[in-house]
């Protein structure tokens, strides 16, 4: 069946260092989201990318969604305690009717 | 705050037993999805409504069923509670893409 992975499944970083997290779809998507979950709440949208190959900036966040549109990914710059969460891809299809697979998701945890 | 509300927060279930939870969608918008979320998951989409009409649906039986009302608020109905069922259960509405989460009921089942 349709999956998307992400990786890595944790990641435990020292505040300022860098942090990337990968999505994998088996399919050719629509579209992609992506979304933050902090403990014990839930999932925040972030962005959504739809063209092959865009990447989009949130301040200390990049987005990229990869030339077959089955690949994304995020990667935040100097992380700080308040990037403390899970990180979750959710790739779209119009087509179908399994219309959103959500990623396995990534937790990130920030050392102060 | 996104303005999507659910209830009830918790609920304690036995098996076999039946379960409504129920969403409203943020102002505005005429589409809701459902997810279950498991402990230490990623959200595994259960249905979706457009204006009263079910538009997809995800890897789970039909004793999973839904509805939308007029207003566009929604319910979620699970028959004969299985131990597994026990999860967090979250809607979704969205007006065109960005999905709006409320949040969730914590489903328990005994």
């Amino acid at each position: 069946g349709q999956q998307v992975m992400q990786i890595p499944q944790y990641q435990h970083v020292q505040e300022g260092e860098d942090f990337t997290t990968y999505c994998n779809s088996s399919t050719t998507l629509s579209n992609i989201q992506w979304y933050k979950q902090r403990p014990g709440g839930h999932p925040v949208f972030l962005i959504q990318l739809v063209k092959s190959g865009e990447v989009k900036k949130q301040k200390r966040l990049t987005f990229q969604f990869g030339e077959a549109k089955k690949n994304s990914s995020l990667h935040i710059t100097a992380t700080q305690t308040t990037d403390v969460g899970t990180y979750f891809c959710a790739g779209h299809r119009t087509s179908g009717t399994y219309k959103y697979i959500f990623g396995t998701g990534t937790r990130l945890k920030v050392l102060a | 705050e996104t303005g999507v509300t659910q209830s009830p927060t918790h609920l304690i279930k036995t098996r076999g037993q039946q379960v409504t939870l129920r969403c409203s969608s943020q102002s505005g918008h005429n589409t809701v999805s459902w997810y279950q979320q498991a402990l230490g998951q990623g959200p595994q989409f259960i249905f979706q409504y457009y204006r009263e009409e079910e538009n997809g649906r995800g890897n789970f039986p039909p004793r999973f069923s839904g509805l939308q009302f007029p207003n566009y608020s929604s319910e979620l109905n699970v028959n004969a509670l299985e131990l597994d069922d026990s999860a967090l259960y979250l809607c979704a509405s969205s007006g065109w893409n960005e999905q709006f989460f409320g949040p969730g009921t914590r489903l328990t089942v005994l």
